[in-house]
């Protein structure tokens, strides 16, 4: 089985431009959740949706959104980028969508 | 909401000793904790979860005990390889957010030969 695609790897991005990151689960997979992971705060757990709703979200702004499709592939957009948005971003996929989440490579996000 | 510490940030162990990572967790509900492995530039990978009914886990060299009275939970690699060196992230979630993950600040782990 092909495991989690996350694509771009890496984006470049200037302050205030808008980005859209995509994940692909492992086939079969219906829940995706995403992360953000910074030397300074870590791990931290963005949203996750399971079956095209979302059902979980963390604790940042509404900047942060994502959505999901009928395959499960799964989208996250942030708007006007500021610099502290700069990180990986980690998204993970789970077939029982209550433990086993395997995660992707992540896209790396610079804004300048 | 749920918070979980980490300790030793940093940890060095020679090759063929064990290494063990502590965790605490915060919330008396959380039920589910499992340990990821993120080497320098890859994807954090799980390596073995336990669910709050069992006590104990073991896989080869990799076990994980936890302690529901006291909150705590640790990661026990014993004989020690070079390959083992990584970041290693314990979290805690609860059922039906078990997608929340929460995680600790990580250890990096580094075997020596």
């Amino acid at each position: 089985k092909a495991g989690v695609t996350q694509t771009p790897r890496y984006l470049i991005k200037t302050r205030g431009q808008q980005v859209t990151l995509s994940c692909s689960p492992i086939s079969g997979h219906r829940s995706v959740s995403w992360y953000q992971q910074t030397p300074g705060q870590g791990l931290q757990f963005l949203f996750e949706y399971f079956s095209e709703t979302q059902r979980n979200k963390g604790n940042f702004p509404g900047r942060f959104s994502g959505r999901q499709f009928s395959n499960s592939r799964s989208e996250m957009n942030v708007s006007t980028l500021e610099l502290g948005d700069s990180a990986l971003y980690l998204c993970a996929s789970s077939e029982m969508a209550d433990y086993g989440y395997t995660f992707g490579s992540g896209t790396r996000l610079t804004v300048v | 909401g749920e918070n979980v510490e980490q300790h030793p940030s940093t940890l060095s162990v020679q090759e063929g000793d064990s290494a063990v990572i502590k965790c605490t967790y915060s919330d008396s509900a959380s039920n589910y904790f499992p340990w990821y492995k993120q080497e320098l530039g890859k994807r954090p990978q799980l390596i073995i979860d336990i669910r709050s009914n069992v006590g104990e886990k073991k896989d080869q060299r990799i076990a994980v005990t936890l302690n529901k009275t006291a909150k705590h939970f640790s990661l026990h690699i014993t004989e020690t390889q070079p390959e083992d060196s990584a970041v290693y992230f314990c979290a805690a979630s609860k059922t039906g957010t078990a997608s929340k993950l929460t995680f600790g600040t990580g250890t990096r782990l580094q075997v020596t030969l």
